[in-house]
């Protein structure tokens, strides 16, 4: 599987933007690239994914690089329920073999 | 029920003891997960089920197993507890396999002494 590489954690101010790197220069052209979180005490729950165009929607942006080989996820004001860890998963859309692999992910502290 | 519910939301077991942690969901997803997550770790898949009557191994499936007797439910059961089964056990599905979003229910926390 194509592996994904993240700082361990980052540091915010409320209202401010946010970048969350994420390298994976082993990606396949068939790989989508996934973003999850997972809020303390809770279950992972889905932000946003993509191929190669950059992605919108209404809990975040997604900035894929030309080459693919790495990605930022944009929380454009960041609150205090903002603060997850984050998860950056290569993952090739359908087949038998399809599946998310979570690695460590990056700890988003958000400071008020 | 909206979404997917997990029970128990904790429990504390006995080496050695069967225990059955019970998933069940209401969007009519056929595929459905489970994964364990440990400190350090991420989340590991253990099962996965593609459709009603199939299910499939994960990364780490020993000691463990499932059935999908039906949509809704898939219940992942611990035949005999070992200790290195302590963990948070989260359920997930998905509308199919290979969908890109799945949806993760709250967790069981697991302990097995």
């Amino acid at each position: 599987d194509a592996k994904t590489t993240q700082p361990n954690s980052m540091e915010s101010n409320e209202e401010e933007p946010v970048h969350l790197p994420c390298n994976h220069s082993t990606i396949s052209g068939t790989d989508y690239i996934h973003w999850y979180r997972q809020l303390p005490s809770q279950g992972p729950e889905y932000v946003i994914h993509g191929l190669t165009s950059n992605v919108n929607n209404r809990m975040a942006s997604l900035a894929i690089a030309e080459d693919r080989k790495s990605s930022t996820l944009i929380l454009h004001r960041a609150t205090l329920r903002d603060a997850a860890v984050y998860y950056c998963i290569l993952s090739a859309s359908g087949g038998s073999n399809y599946k998310l692999t979570f690695g460590k992910g990056t700890l988003l502290t958000v400071n008020p | 029920i909206a979404g997917i519910t997990q029970a128990p939301t904790s429990q504390i077991l006995a080496a050695g003891r069967r225990m059955t942690l019970r998933c069940t969901q209401d969007m009519r997803h056929n595929a459905m997960y489970w994964y364990r997550q440990d400190l350090g770790l991420g989340l590991r898949l253990i099962h996965y089920s593609n459709t009603a009557g199939t299910t499939g191994k994960g990364e780490v499936p020993d000691g463990y197993s499932v059935s999908r007797a039906n949509t809704d439910d898939f219940p992942l059961t611990l035949a005999s507890a070992v200790p290195s089964q302590t963990s948070v056990y989260f359920c997930a599905s998905s509308p199919r396999r290979g969908y890109n979003e799945q949806f993760f229910g709250p967790g069981t926390r697991l302990t097995v002494l």
